[in-house]
Formats: structure tokens, sequence, C-alpha cells
């Protein structure tokens, strides 16, 4: 198993683009959820998801969209890219939801905006 | 404002030294999770604790979550530079996990 992997690993854009990062996972986990960690202020969930068709807000979900179509893939929409969007960006799946289970994360994308 | 405050941020401790971290919050939490984190990678669950007032040990890793369920402090007995990283505390509400703000710990030889 490859457990949860992201794509791409580093990225610069320019201001105003937009791209997709991509998320997946082969544990066929129906919980998956999407963070952002900037220094000093530990990870802020984007969105999150239940099941496949099912996606919800977390704290900072302004500026991103994201689909579940199928249960192994979550991709994060950055619609316009901001500055304030730099971040390191970590994908997480679980069996269920958070409460009593393990969150297993992809090792994280990199992007900067300038 | 983050939901979860942890204490100390910074934590520069010499090997054989004990040290407390706390996650503190005003929420009460279905759970509340520990995670640690290497540079460069995503976090690694350390334990989950549930009930109020619940005590779990992991070899030298002494969890508590509060009896009210509001916050909770991981013990290290005899720091070793091993233990060296980002202690990241989460507790669930309804579907969401929200993260603490982090405490970077470095155990010097």
């Amino acid at each position: 198993n490859a457990g949860v992997t992201q794509t791409p690993k580093f990225q610069v854009l320019k201001t105003g683009q937009s791209m997709t990062l991509q998320c997946a996972q082969d544990m066929n986990h129906e919980y998956m959820s999407w963070y952002r960690q900037d220094p000093g202020m530990g990870l802020r969930l984007i969105h999150y998801s239940v099941g496949a068709g099912i996606t919800d807000q977390g704290e900072v979900p302004n500026g991103y969209n994201v689909s579940r179509s199928t249960t192994e893939d979550f991709p994060l929409r950055l619609l316009s890219a901001a500055p304030s969007q730099t971040s390191v960006y970590f994908c997480a799946s679980s069996s269920q939801g958070p409460a009593y289970n393990e969150q297993f994360f992809g090792p994280g994308t990199r992007l900067t905006v300038l | 404002t983050q939901l979860l405050e942890q204490s100390p941020q910074f934590l520069s401790i010499q090997e054989g030294e004990n040290l407390t971290v706390y996650c503190n919050s005003s929420s009460v939490f279905s759970s509340l999770q520990w995670y640690r984190q290497e540079p460069g990678e995503g976090p690694v669950l350390l334990v989950t604790v549930v009930t109020g007032g619940e005590v779990k040990k992991l070899k030298r890793l002494t969890f508590q979550f509060g009896d009210a369920r509001k916050d909770s402090s991981l013990h290290i007995t005899a720091a070793q530079p091993g233990d060296t990283g980002l202690y990241l505390c989460a507790g669930a509400r309804a579907d969401k996990l929200i993260f603490g703000t982090g405490t970077r710990l470095q155990v010097f030889p």
C-alpha cells in the first residue's frame, strides 16, 4: 500500500493562477481532509469529506474548492492564487471520522505564490 | 484565533531532562490526539485519549486528558535527542479535527 500520496511535491505559482493539488489514498478510507500549515500556526483545516459525494468546509475554506467523486481521490483546487496561500498543504485520510480514528497524512505539497 | 493553544511554543532542553507540554481550550472535545511531526513530513499519530481523566503511557511519554475533556498534557521523562520534533495536539468535534498551535522540542545530547 502506498498510503496517502500527494502531487506535486513543490509548486510555484504567480498571483491569479489556478491549480489543483492532487491527493489519493489506497486504504479505502471514507474520511479525507485538507490542511494548510504555516509557520507558528499548526495545521488549519481547509475542507473535509466524510465519503464520496460529500464535502464540507473547515476553518479556512475561502479561496479553495474540493470535490470527492471517488473514495480514493480528494483534489484541492486553488481558484485564483494569492500570496497569502503560500503554505505547506497536507492531505489526510482515516477509515471513518476523526474522533476515534488515526489520521494518515501525505508527505505534503509546498506551494509558493509570487 | 486558534481553538487549541499549546504551551510552550518552543522548548530546548538537555538529554535526560523531563518536560511537559500543555494543550488548552475552552471547548469540549470528543477525543484528543497527539501527533509528532518531523521536518519535511506529515504528522504521525502518537496516541488518542477519549475519556475525561484518561491517562495513557507510551514508553517514556505520558498523556493525560482533562476531566472536562477540554485540555490535555504530554509529559516526557528523560528526554532523548530522538524525541526532537514538532508535537501537535488535535481535538475532535463532530467531523472536524482541529489542531493546536504546536510545540517545537529540541533535545541536545
